[in-house]
């Protein structure tokens, strides 16, 4: 079945750690992009990538960094840097151009 | 600052009745719409895309755009319980650059009651 597989579904972090949220495809899709939601909020821009080896800040970068060594994986890792990281965080992916955008199940992040 | 404006809600409708969504953008340069369907603790889903001005119809969705008043609206036909979620609106831009990128509205939560 083609998708997109995000790990873990839940994860705690502790002061002064750094986590890393794993985000797999294998739509072949082109591009790919990381958000954050709060609850009761909309969706806010992580950070995005169009091309392997090549990603853009999105809205809210401070405190996030990304990696895409592999057009099948886009990993977001919160820093310590990342002072309120409690969130539900969304990965997506698209074709390239105007296509829609196609999201994974989620990783629920909390601070313990 | 490209923006995406949903009709705040929550909107409440009976089963069987007409619900629709509205969601207004600034972008003139803005070439593709979108509507998700967000149910509560999980993941947006892709219920509708259109391109061009006009009616585009899918089974009780009925997606509605006007580009020249900058407007897309959603409407569900024969609602149902479980068509009870919140609606994310999403337009997509033409820049180059970011070409691709989708700016989301802040979604209209809907109920459709028994």
């Amino acid at each position: 079945d083609g998708g997109i597989t995000q790990s873990p579904k839940y994860l705690f972090r502790k002061e002064g750690q750094n986590v890393t949220l794993s985000c797999e495809q294998n739509l072949n899709h082109d591009a790919m992009y990381w958000y954050r939601q709060d609850p009761g909020q909309g969706l806010r821009l992580i950070y995005y990538s169009q091309i392997v080896n090549d990603f853009q800040k999105g809205d809210i970068a401070e405190g996030y960094s990304v990696s895409r060594e592999k057009k099948e994986s886009f990993p977001l890792t919160v820093t310590s840097a990342q002072k309120n990281p409690t969130a539900f965080y969304l990965c997506a992916s698209s074709m390239q151009g105007y296509q829609p955008q196609h999201f994974g199940d989620g990783t629920r992040l909390s601070i313990l | 600052q490209k923006e995406v404006e949903q009709n705040s809600g929550p909107l409440s409708v009976p089963e069987g009745a007409i619900a629709s969504l509205n969601c207004t953008y600034s972008d003139r340069g803005s070439q593709s719409f979108f509507w998700y369907r967000q149910y509560s603790g999980k993941s947006p889903e892709l219920i509708m895309s259109i391109y061009s001005n006009g009616d585009k119809e899918d089974g009780r969705f009925t997606a509605q755009l006007n580009k020249a008043s900058q407007y897309v609206s959603l409407l569900i036909r024969d609602s149902q319980p479980s068509d009870s979620a919140t609606y994310l609106c999403a337009v997509n831009n033409d820049r180059g650059s970011t070409l691709g990128r989708l700016y989301f509205g802040r979604g209209t939560q809907l109920t459709v009651w028994p």
